[in-house]
């Protein structure tokens, strides 16, 4: 079964600031997809950037982007230039090909 | 509002009583999927639809709950005998192809007094 860790429940970054947030996975897939969510308080989940398995580039999305490394099963988020909409809850989540369902870490609480 | 809509907002209900939620996908989605969300945990999968058919049920969902999606458009997420473990918020996301964005909804909130 796969496995999705976050292990900073809460984080905090000035504006303007630089912050990672880190998430561990286990799988034995070797095709699959990363995905870092944002929850806004009493907002909607909505997608912040993806990563597929089979792509060795880091993705890239504005001040968004990911440290994925494969071999560690390791994908983490940084966010550059960070600004006050960016507080919210940040899920990382795997998705095997073959089944579609997302699989979610606890979330890490980012304050800015 | 061309989103996924989920109703009601929140229910509020007492212990023993059936509720059912209603999501409403974004119209052009075939896949439509169901997930529970506890306080400071991070979503669970329960179940999801290809169009009517539901593919696959995670065993979070007891025999209490059942899910329906009747024509391949909303679906619904019943509880019967709610129980105040089942106090959560129900989220409800649609894709539209096997692994594009998943979309959600701002979800229900539960609470079963």
């Amino acid at each position: 079964a796969q496995t999705v860790t976050q292990s900073q429940p809460e984080m905090s970054v000035q504006e303007a600031e630089t912050v990672t947030l880190s998430c561990t996975y286990d799988t034995s897939e070797n095709n699959y997809y990363l995905f870092w969510y944002k929850q806004p308080p009493s907002r909607q989940m909505i997608l912040v950037i993806r990563q597929e398995a089979y792509k060795q580039q880091n993705a890239t999305e504005n001040r968004f982007s990911v440290n994925f490394q494969k071999a560690a099963k390791s994908f983490s988020l940084k966010i550059s230039d960070s600004q006050l909409g960016d507080t919210a809850m940040y899920f990382c989540a795997f998705m095997n090909r073959d089944t579609d369902k997302l699989i979610f870490g606890t979330g890490t609480r980012l304050q800015v | 509002d061309t989103g996924v809509s989920q109703d009601p907002r929140h229910k509020i209900t007492k212990r023993g009583q059936n509720v059912t939620f209603r999501c409403d996908p974004i119209s052009e989605h075939n896949r439509l999927y169901w997930y529970r969300q506890t306080l400071g945990q991070g979503p669970e999968f329960l179940t999801y639809f290809q169009n009517e058919a539901q593919l696959e049920k995670s065993r979070l969902l007891s025999d209490r709950f059942s899910a329906e999606r009747p024509k391949g458009s909303f679906s619904t997420l019943e509880i019967q005998r709610t129980e105040q473990g089942d106090s959560a918020m129900y989220l409800c996301a649609s894709s539209g192809t096997r692994n594009t964005e998943a979309f959600f909804g701002q979800g229900t909130r539960l609470t079963v007094v």
